[in-house]
């Protein structure tokens, strides 16, 4: 039983450039949610997915946008990334939407900003 | 002030013993109990899940909730080398809210 997997691994990008991060969520899941972790800190709330449509967002500005598609994978969008931007991007996924139930995460995409 | 407020580490504990990790939040609204464990380099792995005030056991960890304090903990007996990780405790207000996370704490444990 295949786990939230997360692509790519790492990335190297410029300020000013933008980037697409992927995740394939929890066989049987149909939530995705996604953080972002500084270092030394923990994991902060960006937004959350349900039925391809943005259920909930954190205080992250709109250069961040998401995706999520009909097999409930989901793409996280950044937009003139800043230094500030460098971070592990965690993706996590959940299923039911009445009852909750944890979140499983990925092992994240790191971010670095030259 | 923070929602949650997690006890500052490094902490070093040697082999075998007893380790508690302690979280307090100030959202009356959360009402589920998560603590995650993270290696370096990985993502966070969930340890418990608990709902409510009281405890819940599995295996060498124990989850203890009590509400009224706003106070959450995790013991660890028998503390193995392998514990050594990152633990965060995090919390949400049911019904897959956005889980809200504590700073973490890194526990080293020597053999």
């Amino acid at each position: 039983d295949a786990g939230v997997t997360q692509s790519p691994t790492h990335l190297i990008k410029t300020r000013g450039q933008q980037v697409t991060l992927r995740c394939s969520p929890k066989s049987g899941h149909d939530t995705v949610s996604w953080y972002q972790q500084a270092l030394g800190q923990g994991p902060q709330f960006i937004f959350q997915y349900y039925e391809e449509e943005e259920r909930q967002r954190g205080n992250f500005p709109d250069r961040f946008s998401g995706h999520q598609f009909p097999n409930y994978s989901s793409e996280l969008n950044v937009n003139a990334l800043l230094l500030g931007d460098s971070a592990l991007y965690l993706c996590a996924s959940s299923s039911g939407q009445v009852i909750s139930q944890p979140q499983h995460f990925g092992d994240g995409t790191r971010l670095s900003i030259l | 002030q923070k929602e949650v407020e997690q006890d500052p580490g490094p902490l070093s504990v040697p082999e075998g013993a007893i380790v508690s990790l302690n979280c307090t939040y100030s959202n009356s609204a959360f009402q589920y109990f998560m603590w995650y464990r993270q290696y370096s380099r990985k993502g966070p792995e969930l340890l418990m899940y608990t709902y409510s005030s009281g405890n819940k056991e599995d295996g060498r960890f124990t989850a203890q909730v009590d509400k009224s304090s706003k106070y959450i903990s995790l013991f660890i007996r028998d503390s193995q080398p392998s514990d050594s990780a990152t633990y965060l405790c995090a919390m949400d207000r049911g019904a897959n809210s956005k889980l809200t996370f504590g700073k973490g704490i890194t526990l080293s444990v020597r053999p």
